[in-house]
């Protein structure tokens, strides 16, 4: 079973960029059959998606967030990344990235089948 | 305020039935699939229902998946304590071009 890990730093200081790195267990980020996203939970509230890539075509970004936020990814590492700009106390949250399989047949794309343990990020001086 | 709403709370005795509902608009989960997922405290969610009612492999069938409309609901039968945990819904937002959830209801099998 393909396994997702999350890494980057624990502490960022506001107004800096947040940096995270989801590193795939197998080599399917560059398979047409997956989306991969990230999504993020403030203690001891909800789930917020931050945005997700694909193998072709643009990323896509909650426009909440669309003004901060990058999602890339290196194939050749079996990696993929976010990038949050101008972090606030606001952003401190657990970042998960997840990974949902698109049905071609149906155009399913948006249920997250497989999900890294998720890493805890503070916003902090 | 979530795009979805859930109920915050939902108990019901161990191997009684309950339901979990999830409302929304026409945007997101009366023109797109549903998913539910269960997650325990300070883990990962995980999927229950995708696709409105299709449960992946190694779900049991004691949980199911329902859509009437624009409100989506997620069943449990046989209740057993270690079902005890928050529950959230999510789906695509075709207005917002995003995918949204629900702000999370949280099961106790008392």
């Amino acid at each position: 079973q393909v396994q997702l890990q999350e890494s980057g730093p624990g502490l960022v200081k506001p107004s800096q960029t947040l940096s995270l790195t989801c590193t795939v267990s197998d080599d399917s980020l560059s398979s047409g059959s997956y989306y991969w996203s990230w999504i993020r939970q403030p203690a001891g509230k909800g789930l917020e998606w931050i945005g997700r890539m694909y193998t072709s075509g643009s990323p896509k970004y909650n426009p909440s967030l669309k003004s901060r936020v990058t999602i890339s990814a290196d194939t050749s590492k079996n990696q993929f990344s976010l990038k949050l700009s101008s972090v606030t106390a606001a952003d401190t949250a657990v970042y998960y990235c997840a990974r949902a399989n698109y049905d071609v047949l149906t155009g399913s794309r948006n249920a997250f089948h497989i999900w890294g343990q998720g890493t805890m990020v503070t916003v902090s001086s | 305020q979530s795009v979805l709403t859930q109920p915050p709370s939902v108990s019901a005795a161990p191997g009684q039935k309950v339901t979990i509902s999830c409302s929304g608009s026409s945007s997101n989960i009366g023109n797109n699939y549903v998913s539910w997922y269960q997650q325990f405290p300070g883990t990962a969610p995980k999927l229950l229902i995708y696709d409105i009612n299709n449960r992946p492999s190694g779900i049991p069938d004691r949980f199911s998946g329902s859509r009437s409309g624009t409100s989506a609901t997620l069943g449990i039968t046989g209740l057993q304590t270690g079902d005890e945990a928050d529950y959230y819904c999510g789906t695509w937002d075709s207005s917002l071009s995003a995918v949204v959830f629900g702000g999370g209801t949280k099961l106790t099998v008392l």
